[in-house]
């Protein structure tokens, strides 16, 4: 089945520094990688993804990066705020039986140092 | 407000002793589906279904059972917990579980077995 790795486990960073968080995956297959954040607390909530046929995709201060043939993806905020600490998956997802078996990476804790 | 619902938010129990976590989603979502969060593990898939009374296993389904009689309703049941099932727990679910679909999570409940 697939594998996704995330680095690093934990980052901190200055206010207003940038931060990038890296996912590996395995299964060529996997064609929509969605990441979720999640404050302290609360649930994981969407805040970006980026579908196998795209290689970057922005919003805002936030852009993911996937490079298919090295088969990774990358998350980028840039002028971090103290809101942006939090934890982050990254996810790989591919069409299993039907629908889309989602498999997340193991998180990064991101913590923004005022 | 579209929503995903948990309950209970905490629950303490001890080992053996039969409990259910339900999950209600008011968006008229198809494909719901169960994760555990661990430190250091990200969120593994316990269960999934793609419609009412279509349930299947995800990565860690051992000692859990889950039921979808309803659409709106995905409860997860642990027939006799044990200290290693003391997790964090959160319901999910998209429209259909198709292709580039993001996880719509609920606010998770927090068990722990002794």
């Amino acid at each position: 089945g697939e594998n996704v790795e995330q680095h690093p486990s934990t980052l901190s960073v200055q206010e207003g520094d940038s931060a990038v968080i890296k996912c590996t995956y395995s299964d060529s297959a996997s064609n929509y990688f969605p990441w979720y954040k999640q404050e302290l607390g609360k649930r994981p909530q969407l805040i970006i993804d980026i579908r196998s046929n795209v290689g970057e995709k922005k919003d805002q201060r936030i852009a993911v990066t996937l490079n298919k043939t090295a088969k990774h993806f990358s998350l980028h905020i840039t002028e971090t705020q103290p809101e942006d600490s939090a934890v982050y998956f990254c996810a790989a997802s591919l069409n299993s039986g039907g629908y889309q078996k989602v498999t997340f990476g193991t998180g990064t804790k991101l913590q923004v140092i005022p | 407000e579209a929503q995903v619902t948990q309950n209970p938010r905490y629950l303490i129990t001890v080992t053996g002793k039969k409990l259910t976590v339900t999950c209600s989603q008011n968006m008229n979502h198809e494909y719901m589906s169960w994760y555990r969060q661990d430190p250091g593990l990200g969120l593994r898939q316990i269960y999934y279904s793609m419609n009412v009374e279509v349930t299947d296993k995800g990565d860690v389904p051992e000692g859990y059972k889950v039921s979808r009689k309803e659409k709106r309703n995905f409860p997860l049941i642990l027939e006799s917990p044990s200290p290693n099932q003391t997790s964090l727990y959160f319901c999910a679910s998209t429209p259909t579980g198709g292709p580039h679909s993001p996880l719509h999570f609920g606010n998770g409940t927090r068990l722990t077995v002794t």
